[in-house]
């Protein structure tokens, strides 16, 4: 039982280049989020799905995309990386919008 | 603005001892609450999770408390092990709204 997945794990970018953070998780869950983590910050919302077909921007959802590619796979992405786009990027699941979140391990993503 | 704040950051504690971790809320119009670890490194787990109308939840060890007059959350883990070091991170979802904010952690170190 995978949970959710998430890939890559890592990965280095030059500003202004583009990238997609996968995730999928198996456990037929309704509703979908991404968060990142910042030093001293807390985990913030940049976007979720409350269902297959929706999306809803969070807190922080300037610089970034998302597609709900069907019930499993959620992306997100980066169209023009910046610095300040430096992060740990979480992507986690849940039944329905506000129940037990399961979360993947997590995209250290370094913008140089 | 509505704020999760947990103290203290760090906690250092001798093994078998029980402890008490701090969450406090600005809003106490409050949907649910999670209590989440992370180990370094990994993504978030569910803990326990308190919707409104409950006053506690146990699991295991493990009892987290809601007071939403006072804005305040306890997670109270008794017998302390060193398996227990990891950071805890306090979750709030208010009332009106589709999203979690998280608190930015107690990071705590169990010694043998």
């Amino acid at each position: 039982n995978a949970g959710v997945t998430q890939t890559p794990k890592f990965q280095v970018l030059k500003t202004g280049q583009s990238m997609t953070l996968q995730c999928a998780q198996d456990m037929n869950h309704n509703s979908m989020y991404w968060y990142r983590q910042d030093p001293g910050m807390g985990l913030r919302l940049i976007y979720y799905s409350a269902s297959e077909g929706t999306t809803d921007k969070g807190e922080v959802p300037n610089g970034y995309n998302v597609s709900r590619l069907n019930k499993r796979e959620f992306s997100l992405r980066l169209e023009s990386a910046a610095p300040s786009q430096t992060s740990v990027y979480f992507c986690a699941s849940s039944t329905a919008v506000l129940d037990i979140q399961y979360f993947g391990a997590g995209t250290r993503l370094s913008v140089l | 603005k509505q704020e999760v704040t947990q103290i203290p950051a760090a906690l250092s504690v001798p093994e078998g001892e029980n402890l008490v971790l701090n969450c406090s809320f600005t809003d106490s119009a409050i949907y649910n609450l999670q209590w989440f670890r992370q180990d370094p490194g990994k993504g978030l787990t569910s803990l326990l999770l308190i919707q409104s109308s409950q006053r506690e939840q146990t699991s295991g060890r493990l009892n987290a408390s809601l007071d939403k007059s006072s804005g305040r959350s306890t997670l109270y883990i008794a017998a302390s092990q060193p398996g227990d070091s990891a950071t805890y991170l306090c979750a709030v979802s208010f009332s009106g709204t589709y999203k979690y904010i998280f608190g930015t952690g107690t990071r705590l170190k169990v010694l043998a």
